[in-house]
Order: structure tokens, then sequence, then C-alpha cells
């Protein structure tokens, strides 16, 4: 257990469904980053926050969006989905800096059908 | 912008042989690397990170990698290769500590008894 939660393991849903990816970061970690994992694209960055505001923004569609609570867990909302979108979301967590390196949840498998 | 190339999408060494992942990084600054693994259906681990200290940098389950300015490449090795160390590894690059982790498009690292 790497001390970071995903939920849920796995979702499927129909293209043009809304989806909600849920991520609590490992104790005493600010930022929380996630990033899209798919065949083609390898792992991309979609976006960062660091306690409760966004830090950074890398490429998430403008479908997508995130917030991280005063409680530091972030959701990952994904709207108007496209067989496109399925891949593995993984959420990860830091310290303070990147540079420390992060902890990677379990990720969520997210297949639009 | 800051960049990673894993050469080779797919590495297989005999089961004892040295392992040897490359890693090529473009950062304008002295960046901050690691190597992540990830085997099947896990999140991604943290194997080894360079923070501008010694440049060779040792890591868990008998990893090392040496960071290579002049060559700007941090590769991965390992003496000697376990079966147990079949899965896929990532470098990514992160050109400052706040700046969010860039990864390369991962090698699979095979085994063979």
């Amino acid at each position: 257990d790497s001390g970071v939660t995903q939920t849920p393991k796995h979702l499927i849903t129909a293209t043009g469904q809304r989806v909600t990816l849920r991520c609590s970061p490992r104790s005493g970690d600010l930022s929380v980053y996630w990033y899209q994992q798919s065949l083609d694209q390898g792992l991309q960055f979609l976006i960062q926050y660091y306690n409760g505001e966004e830090r950074a923004k890398g490429n998430i569609l403008e479908r997508f969006s995130a917030q991280q609570f005063p409680d530091l867990h972030s959701e990952l909302n994904l709207s108007s989905l496209e067989l496109g979108d399925s891949a593995l979301y993984f959420c990860a967590s830091s310290a303070t800096r990147a540079n420390y390196g992060y902890t990677f949840g379990s990720g969520t498998r997210l297949t639009v059908v | 912008a800051q960049s990673v190339t894993q050469l080779g999408s797919h590495v297989s060494v005999s089961e004892g042989a040295l392992v040897l992942l490359r890693c090529n990084y473009s950062s304008s600054v002295p960046p901050y690397l690691f190597w992540y693994v990830q085997y099947p259906n896990q999140g991604l681990q943290l194997l080894l990170k360079y923070t501008s200290a010694a440049t060779l940098v040792k890591g868990i389950n008998g990893f090392e990698a040496e960071f290579k300015k002049s060559e700007t490449s941090f590769h991965l090795t390992k003496p000697s290769a376990h079966m147990s160390d079949a899965a896929e590894y990532f470098c990514a690059v992160s050109p400052s500590g706040n700046t969010p982790l860039v990864f390369g498009k991962g090698t699979r690292l095979s085994v063979i008894a």
C-alpha cells in the first residue's frame, strides 16, 4: 500500500456520460497530481493542485476538471466522455516539491463504451 | 520544453545478465531525474532519483543510475537481472523542483529464464 488511495479501481461507462475519480493523498502530502496513461500517449500530466489551489496545468481537456478539497483529497471530473478517454488515470502526491518524488496510487481504469 | 527519450520500448535479458535501460533528457537547466517501475496492474513505484548530489545514484532492488551531464543521459543499470525485475520502467524529468514530472514512453523489461 503506497498510502495514496484511488477509487474506484475500475469504471465502465457509456459515451457522453460524466464520471468522478477520487484520490486521497499520502498523509502529510500537500500536492496532488493527475496523470492519464494510455498505450499511444504514455503518461500525460493533466493537472496539479497544491494545498487546495491549482498549481500547474498540462494536457487537460476542457471537458475535464479537477479540484482539491480542504481535507486535501482530490477529484477529477470527466464529462462528455468519448471512446478515446478510455485509459488509466493515476493520482500521485508529494510533500511540497516535485523533486522529492511522487507516490502513486494504483490507478482507476476507465473504459468508455 | 523538457522531455525524456527512452531508447527501446522493449528490452529482453537473460536471468543473471546485466540490465541496461537508456534514458536521455533535454532540459535547459540542471534537472531532477527519476526512474519509476510499474508492475502489471499496479501504480508506479519510485526506484531512484537524482537531485544534484552524487552523480551515481543507488536505488531499491539493486538498481542504480548515473547522471552524465555531457551526454544528457541517466541510464538505469542492474548487474544481474532477476525474474522479478520484469516490469515497465519509466524515466522522468523535472527541470526544477516545482515543475510536474515529464515521463518517457517507458521500456518494458522481460527477463528470460
